[in-house]
């Protein structure tokens, strides 16, 4: 079983349209991070978080540890936002991420 | 400006050679990683280094070395013990102190392919 579990894997949305994306982990965590991941490769870190809820722009993040669960969520989606996000976990005094397999999310116009 | 730059983008080897793959950072940050990406795999972990001079095994270190002579350089090398080299590899820093509450930040990725 991955300790990092995403859903939807896949995720087709129309332009405007409120998006939530789900992350389970089975692991004790310090920190949960939400990545991005553009179509050249390149990825940018949207939040890290761990407790209670942040928000930046049209990006919610939300984390319930007793549930060991987070879902970001996009407002009013646009196609500028397709992407594949990535939640990942840190775990340990060494920092390091335990990765989901992403979520693809295209936003048709 | 900050960040953390690998080259090349795109790099071809055949099949038996060795190949570096180059990461600089100019965040001053002291750890530094290298992942390997995989088609419907999550980012894995190869090796990584808190420190110059010291660096620890990954998930799947096996078939690959890293040196961290400098602060602001991490180069992976693959070599041809590497059984599937072919993946996207991406490296990544963060700064020392309190574990992963700090960021990573991520570079652009080197996207290598064995003939």
């Amino acid at each position: 079983k991955n300790e990092v579990e995403q859903s939807p894997q896949n995720l087709t949305a129309q332009e405007g349209e409120f998006i939530t994306i789900n992350c389970s982990y089975s692991v004790g965590i310090s920190a949960l991070h939400w990545l991005q991941q553009h179509p050249g490769g390149g990825i940018v870190s949207l939040f890290m978080l761990s407790s209670g809820k942040k928000k930046h722009g049209r990006l919610i993040a939300t984390i319930n540890i007793q549930e060991k669960h987070s879902s970001l969520h996009i407002t009013a989606s646009h196609p500028r936002d397709s992407a594949v996000y990535i939640c990942a976990v840190g775990e340990g005094s060494q920092g390091n991420l335990i990765f989901g397999k992403g979520t693809k999310l295209s936003v048709k116009p | 400006d900050g960040g953390i730059t690998q080259s090349p983008k795109y790099l071809f080897r055949k099949e038996g050679q060795n190949v570096t793959l180059s990461c600089e950072q100019n965040l001053n940050h002291d750890a530094m990683y290298w992942y390997r990406q995989d088609p419907g795999q999550g980012l894995r972990l190869i090796y990584y280094s808190q420190i110059v001079n010291d660096f620890q095994k990954g998930d799947i270190a096996e078939g690959y070395s890293v040196s961290r002579e400098k602060k602001e350089s991490f180069p992976l090398t693959v070599t041809s013990a590497q059984k599937n080299p072919t993946a996207f590899y991406l490296c990544a820093s963060r700064r020392r102190g309190v574990s992963s509450y700090n960021e990573q930040f991520f570079g652009p990725g080197t996207r290598l392919t064995v003939l």
